[in-house]
């Protein structure tokens, strides 16, 4: 069974740079997957931040960037804002119309 | 402007049914891939199916031959059948629009609880 792997938690400064990752329990991530990226605060419905690995969803500020670093793709948060705070969920989509999230990132800014 | 609205969540016992809509404004349902993703309370994002433009579906294996994804292109609306319902499947649905392989617009969600 596919895991999609992300860090539980992870926290920045405001004004700092931060790199979410999002992998893979067996393999590598790449273009192939469509890697997004979506933000959610408690109680609202997500918002999608990137699709297609690096494509940025209308509206978002270019704070927000995709990218693959290595084996996994990345999200990258730079001039980190006290409203970036939420959790940050990663899907890939795995072929033959099926979809696997990761289990969240917690972002802290402090 | 784009804009799902889910409706037709609330309690069901374990082994019920109940059926989830998406009504769509600002675009056609029809023409677009279209996803339902759920999140248990407290957990995260869960995909639960799709269905193509040109009416095909695929389900997650957690509810493969329990739920069922339709859309009424007259109405605009996404539907999403659940039967045989299972505490495990309590969570916030969600309807999503999809974009590149990606979900692009969500509604705000409708809970379903299972619970005798």
């Amino acid at each position: 069974q596919t895991v999609v792997t992300q860090e539980p938690s992870l926290s920045v400064s405001p004004g700092g740079t931060v790199t979410l990752t999002c992998g893979l329990s067996s393999g590598s991530v790449s273009t192939s997957y469509y890697p997004s990226w979506y933000q959610q605060t408690p109680g609202q419905a997500p918002r999608t931040l990137i699709y297609s690995t690096n494509s940025r969803s209308s509206g978002v500020p270019d704070r927000f960037s995709g990218s693959i670093l290595g084996n996994k793709a990345a999200l990258t948060v730079t001039g980190a804002q006290a409203d970036d705070e939420s959790d940050y969920y990663c899907v890939l989509y795995m072929g033959s119309g099926i979809w696997v999230f990761g289990g969240g990132t917690k972002l802290t800014v402090l | 402007e784009v804009q799902l609205v889910e409706s037709g969540g609330g309690l069901v016992q374990p082994g019920g049914s109940l059926r989830l809509s998406c009504a769509a404004s600002g675009f056609t349902v029809s023409s677009n891939y279209m996803s339902w993703v759920r999140q248990a309370p407290g957990k995260g994002l869960e995909w639960v199916s799709v269905i193509y433009t040109g009416g095909n579906p695929n389900y997650a294996d957690s509810v493969k031959g329990r739920f069922t994804i339709s859309r009424d292109n007259s109405k605009n609306t996404l539907y999403l059948q659940m039967s045989s319902l299972r505490g495990e499947d309590t969570a916030v649905y969600y309807c999503a629009t999809l974009r590149g392989r990606g979900f692009d617009s969500w509604g705000q969600g409708t809970l379903v609880t299972v619970s005798s």
